[in-house]
């Protein structure tokens, strides 16, 4: 079975600066893809950002981009240019690329706070 | 753009009391699946549905049921509710070709057991 780590609870940042949301991940797959959903208060999950293993080259939208490290098995989320509506939770998110109905693992997601 | 619909947004229940939520997929998705959140949790997967029939299963306990309709919609059966049903049910759906690795969600139905 997969699982999805997130080593940070909460997470602060000043307004307009830069702040990077760790997620490592365990699997035994070599093709799969992952994603960091955003839920602020209204609790709409909300996808923010997706990458498929077989690519090396990371995602990138906007202010978010990641640094995706296959053998390290590593997926963090760096937000730049900050704003204070980032604010929210991330949750860092694996499926398998196998086909099917698989369900999204979710990590236990970061709380990022924005201060202005 | 057509978004994922959930009914009712919010349910408030007594226990052993039974609730049904409803689930309408994006147009041309056929692939449904359901997810529990609780309180300062991560989402938990519940179950899945593709054309109509059951796919994958998670932690979804035998007091609650699912099923997909001919209309792709689907409805979430929750029996013998328990104070733990408390939470927050998301439903969302992805097509089976083209960007079928996305899951597109709903607002949710929020579940309060008295």
């Amino acid at each position: 079975a997969q699982t999805v780590t997130q080593s940070q609870p909460e997470m602060s940042v000043q307004e307009a600066e830069t702040v990077t949301l760790s997620c490592t991940y365990d699997t035994s797959e070599s093709d799969y893809y992952l994603f960091w959903y955003k839920q602020p208060p209204s609790r709409q999950m909300i996808l923010v950002i997706r990458q498929e293993a077989y690519k090396q080259q990371n995602a990138t939208e906007n202010r978010f981009s990641v640094n995706f490290q296959k053998a390290a098995k590593s997926f963090s989320l760096k937000i730049s240019d900050s704003q204070l509506g980032d604010a929210a939770m991330y949750f860092c998110a694996y499926r398998s690329a196998r086909g099917g109905a698989d369900g999204l693992t979710f990590g236990k997601g970061t709380h990022l706070i924005i201060q202005p | 753009a057509a978004g994922v619909i959930q009914s009712p947004r919010h349910l408030i229940k007594e226990k052993r009391e039974t609730a049904t939520l409803k689930c309408y997929p994006i147009p041309r998705h056929d692939t449904v699946y359901w997810y529990q959140q609780g309180p300062g949790q991560d989402p938990q997967f519940l179950i899945s549905f593709y054309e109509k029939m059951q796919s994958d299963k998670g932690s979804i306990p035998d007091r609650f049921s699912a099923q997909q309709f001919s209309d792709y919609h689907s409805e979430l059966n929750m029996s013998s509710l328990e104070l733990g049903d408390s939470a927050l049910y998301f439903c969302a759906s992805s097509p089976s070709v083209g960007t079928n690795e996305k899951l597109f969600f709903g607002s949710g139905t929020q579940l309060s057991v008295l």
